[in-house]
């Protein structure tokens, strides 16, 4: 597609509750990323992956989070038995190749866990 | 720990003024610092700097590193009402360099 698609862009889940949330990157870009962002802060590096597989999973805030890209393409961020403190903007970045340059951001998906 | 800081946090001006913002750095092994507008949610690319004392221009913005003391500035000179933002620094470090370190961001209001 033209940019990076996130989706949902606004979901609201009862603390408890696992929630999926979906980026679809820019076609052709092997990198994806993803960051969340909390109020007034800026965004914190959570997962990258090279085509399929996790290269670096190193800032997931623990085993409640998990992500996957099956096929290189979507990716889907998973997180189980959400808390209060989970709520945020997540978002999807995809790049041509595993670097800083060529970076483009998606909307994001705004989190509440009430 | 990577550590980036901007100041200020926020700014209020009123169109036609000049702002510059300002962000410090303390990494290792430092690659290149980036700078992103952020309107709504999507954070969207403005510059990359990997050399001291280049500035990078942009039509009303402009912006320059210094490796020696770890900071950078962003200009942006007669300010627009469509230039209300938040601005992010942010610092690739590490033999990847894919992972980028954020600071909180710079909020700009320009009034009218």
């Amino acid at each position: 597609g033209a940019g990076v698609s996130q989706t949902p862009s606004n979901k609201v889940t009862e603390k408890g509750k696992y929630v999926e949330l979906r980026c679809d990157p820019i076609s052709g870009h092997t990198a994806l990323y993803w960051y969340r962002q909390s109020l007034g802060q800026g965004p914190e590096f959570l997962i990258y992956f090279q085509g399929t597989g996790a290269a670096d999973d190193s800032g997931l805030p623990n085993d409640r989070f998990f992500a996957v890209r099956p096929e290189g393409s979507v990716s889907t961020l998973k997180i189980q038995r959400t808390e209060r403190g989970d709520s945020a903007v997540y978002l999807c970045a995809s790049s041509p190749q595993g670097r800083n340059y060529g970076y483009t951001f998606g909307s994001g998906t705004r989190l509440t866990v009430v | 720990e990577d550590k980036v800081v901007q100041s200020p946090l926020s700014l209020v001006v009123h169109e036609g003024d000049t702002v510059t913002l300002n962000c410090s750095y303390e990494v290792t092994n430092f690659r290149s610092l980036l700078w992103y507008k952020q309107e709504k949610k999507a954070p969207t690319f403005l510059f990359m700097l990997t050399s001291s004392g280049i500035e990078k221009k942009s039509g009303r913005l402009s912006s320059i590193l210094d490796k020696k003391e770890l900071f950078s500035i962003l200009n942006i000179t007669a300010t627009q009402t469509g230039d209300s933002a938040v601005y992010l620094c942010a610092v690739a470090s590490g033999a990847g360099s894919y992972q980028l370190t954020f600071g909180k961001g710079t909020k700009l209001s320009v009034i009218p």
